[in-house]
């Protein structure tokens, strides 16, 4: 049972534009994370949220957690081909035992 | 400082064939995982350690075993590869101070084909 679900699954962009990833579920998250992969390396940790209706930003990247802590989704403005890869969520619930549920993923391409 | 090191990065099995991936981390970390990344399914866990000698099972542990006998290394081991193990592995660790959300950090992955 996969209990994050990412939207869209695919995404291929041109350089410039803005986009939005989603990442959704029905069951609550003390914590969401998104992590960025690149091929042949393993994920890296973008950012960690915490709080519902928590918003950071990191440059370019606007991540927000939903107020129920269901949901989050990661904006990107003005995207630049390095931006290219596969966006991944993650969950942690409260006395999960420290372990985090992955979503499915949304491969990224930007292109000139 | 090197992280989270997995040997080997490339294998070939053949069905029914044994084989044990390494997972190494220098960062001290209590917790480490074992998670297999299929297209379209994100990363699923197969098995955990909370701690050096604890192991538990994940969301898809069957056909695999593990054991932390140092809290340095975590290990999976494959008894009978079978074709639906093809896919690529994932170690990863973290360090969740009390209160604090956990934060993986991972290797670069084992990519393993099973004919």
């Amino acid at each position: 049972t996969q209990l994050l679900e990412q939207s869209p699954q695919f995404l291929s962009i041109q350089e410039g534009e803005n986009l939005t990833v989603y990442c959704n579920s029905s069951s609550v998250f003390s914590s969401l994370q998104w992590y960025r992969q690149e091929p042949g390396e393993g994920p890296v940790l973008l950012v960690t949220v915490v709080t519902g209706g928590e918003v950071k930003k990191l440059k370019r990247l606007t991540f927000q957690f939903g107020d129920a802590r269901k949901d989050s989704s990661l904006h990107i403005t003005a995207a630049q081909p390095g931006d290219t890869g596969l966006y991944l969520c993650a969950g942690e619930r409260w006395g999960g035992g420290n372990k985090l549920t992955f979503g499915t993923g949304t491969q990224l391409k930007v292109e000139l | 400082n090197a992280g989270v090191t997995q040997t080997p990065k490339f294998r070939v099995l053949k069905t029914g064939q044994s084989m044990t991936l390494l997972c190494a981390q220098d960062m001290n970390h209590e917790y480490m995982y074992w998670y297999r990344q299929d297209p379209g399914m994100g990363l699923r866990l197969i098995h955990y350690s909370v701690g050096e000698g604890t192991t538990a099972k994940g969301e898809v542990p069957d056909g695999y075993n593990v054991s932390r006998l140092k809290k340095q290394n975590f290990l999976l081991g494959l008894e009978s590869a079978a074709p639906s193990q093809t896919s690529v592995y994932f170690c990863a660790s973290s360090y969740s101070p009390e209160g604090r959300a956990t934060e993986a950090f991972f290797g670069q992955g084992t990519r393993l084909t099973v004919v």
